[in-house]
């Protein structure tokens, strides 16, 4: 299994571009989360799903979207990029909700 | 915002040292875990404790969950450079809105 999978590995942006970070499971796991990661600051949730169709917002949700529409994959939707925004971004799955696999993260900076 | 503090946040030992790191809150949680991350890769749950007083152990690594449920700490015995990374704390949030809070983090390095 490959388990938790996310691209780019590395991004750079300009101010007020737009990407999607690509996110897909192969575990069928309900569960899905995006955290970002600041140095010094621990990891913050932005938004999670319980399942396919359903998302919420998390702690930092702000100039971020997501959709579910399939049980494998989560992608991350930035539509105007902020410098405030470069941090290391990761995603992460669950059967239960406890016990997160986490994918090996996007390195993104907005210039 | 639930804030979990560890300290300290850099720890640079030898090889062969005790170390212990710590993880506090005000807040109550209904379980807490504990993460390995080593550069360029995400966490690796190590343990999750959940009753207040538990303690866990994952050969040289002790973990112990409070009386209240509000801190818990991680204790590594004779540590090793493989020990080396960023360890992440993480609390359960105790209303069930499937949230972990995390740490601040500490930065472990140990020297050969």
């Amino acid at each position: 299994n490959a388990g938790v999978t996310q691209t780019p590995k590395f991004r750079i942006l300009k101010i007020g571009q737009s990407m999607t970070l690509q996110c897909t499971q192969d575990m069928n796991h309900n569960y899905m989360y995006w955290y970002r990661q600041d140095p010094g600051m621990g990891l913050k949730l932005i938004y999670y799903s319980v399942g396919a169709g359903i998302t919420d917002k998390g702690e930092v949700p702000n100039g971020y979207n997501v959709s579910r529409s399939t049980t494998e994959d989560f992608p991350l939707r930035l539509e105007l990029a902020a410098p405030s925004q470069t941090s290391v971004y990761f995603c992460a799955s669950s059967y239960v909700e406890e016990k997160l696999f986490f994918g090996s993260g996007t390195q993104l900076s907005v210039l | 915002t639930q804030l979990l503090e560890q300290s300290p946040q850099f720890l640079s030992i030898q090889e062969g040292e005790n170390l212990t790191v710590y993880c506090n809150s005000s807040s109550v949680f209904s379980s807490l875990q504990w993460y390995r991350q080593e550069p360029g890769e995400g966490p690796v749950l190590l343990v999750t404790v959940v009753t207040g007083g538990e303690v866990k152990k994952l050969k040289r690594l002790t973990f112990q969950f409070g009386d209240a449920r509000k801190d818990s700490s991680l204790h590594i015995t004779a540590a090793q450079p493989g020990d080396t990374g960023l360890y992440l704390c993480a609390g359960v949030d105790q209303t069930g809105a499937n949230n972990l809070f995390f740490g601040t983090g500490t930065r472990l390095t140990v020297i050969p």
